[in-house]
């Protein structure tokens, strides 16, 4: 059973389009994450959800939103897509009991590409 | 600001030479926490080991090793006998008492035949 998982594993699309990335974790944990992953490998943390609720909300454009309808989901919405946003993104989980100290488990990963 | 520095961008051997990989963290917590993750080809992130502040011993799991020196502050990743399936790209990580990891910019490892 695949523990962190990611819809779809890769997204085409055009420039201005919104399009969604979808992520679940059958782990029980209780803290979910986005990174992105630029195309010098560079890994970089947007957000992160602790419970559903929102603690951690990087520098990142207001077109990115994230959703968390329970602990086990968790989406990346992203509006007017930009060139810029070509990226993987990847979703990760934990459970968190200290922060820091807890392994984040990641998906597979969602190559993004605005044509 | 908590920083983490993989000094070596490329490293190539061939099949059956060792190989270790440089991390140096920069923070001024007396608590955090040190991973390693791997990423093959095939593009997933797999976490490979954690260690906290406090545990200055030494790792070995089968081919993999771990060094961890906090007087250097750094956490380097020797790969003992390397083999093709090794080719991948390393990331060290810093965890903090925040929810976040600060990885490092990762090393390309690549184990000719």
């Amino acid at each position: 059973d695949t523990a962190v998982s990611q819809t779809p594993k890769y997204l085409v699309t055009q420039m201005g389009n919104d399009k969604s990335i979808k992520c679940e974790q059958n782990l029980g944990h209780d803290t979910m994450y986005w990174y992105k992953q630029d195309s010098k490998k560079f890994l970089k943390i947007m957000f992160s959800y602790n419970n559903k609720e929102l603690i951690i909300n990087e520098t990142v454009p207001n077109r990115f939103s994230p959703k968390s309808p329970d602990k086990a989901h968790l989406n990346l919405h992203i509006n007017s897509l930009e060139l810029g946003d070509s990226a993987v993104y990847f979703c990760a989980s934990s459970q968190v009991q200290r922060p820091g100290a807890d392994t984040q488990y990641f998906g597979p990963g969602t190559r993004l590409t605005v044509l | 600001a908590q920083k983490v520095t993989q000094a070596q961008t490329e490293i190539s051997v061939v099949e059956k030479e060792d190989v270790t990989l440089d991390c140096v963290y920069e923070t001024r917590d007396t608590t955090y926490y040190l991973f390693w993750y791997k990423q093959p080809p095939s593009g997933e992130l797999v976490f490979l080991i954690r260690r906290n502040s406090f545990d200055e011993q030494n790792e070995i799991s089968g081919r993999y090793s771990w060094n961890f020196q906090k007087s250097t502050s750094s956490f380097n990743f020797t790969i003992t006998a390397s083999q093709v399936v090794d080719s991948a790209v390393y990331f060290c990580a810093l965890g903090l008492n925040d929810y976040k990891l600060s990885f490092g910019a990762g090393t390309t490892v690549t184990v000719r035949a």
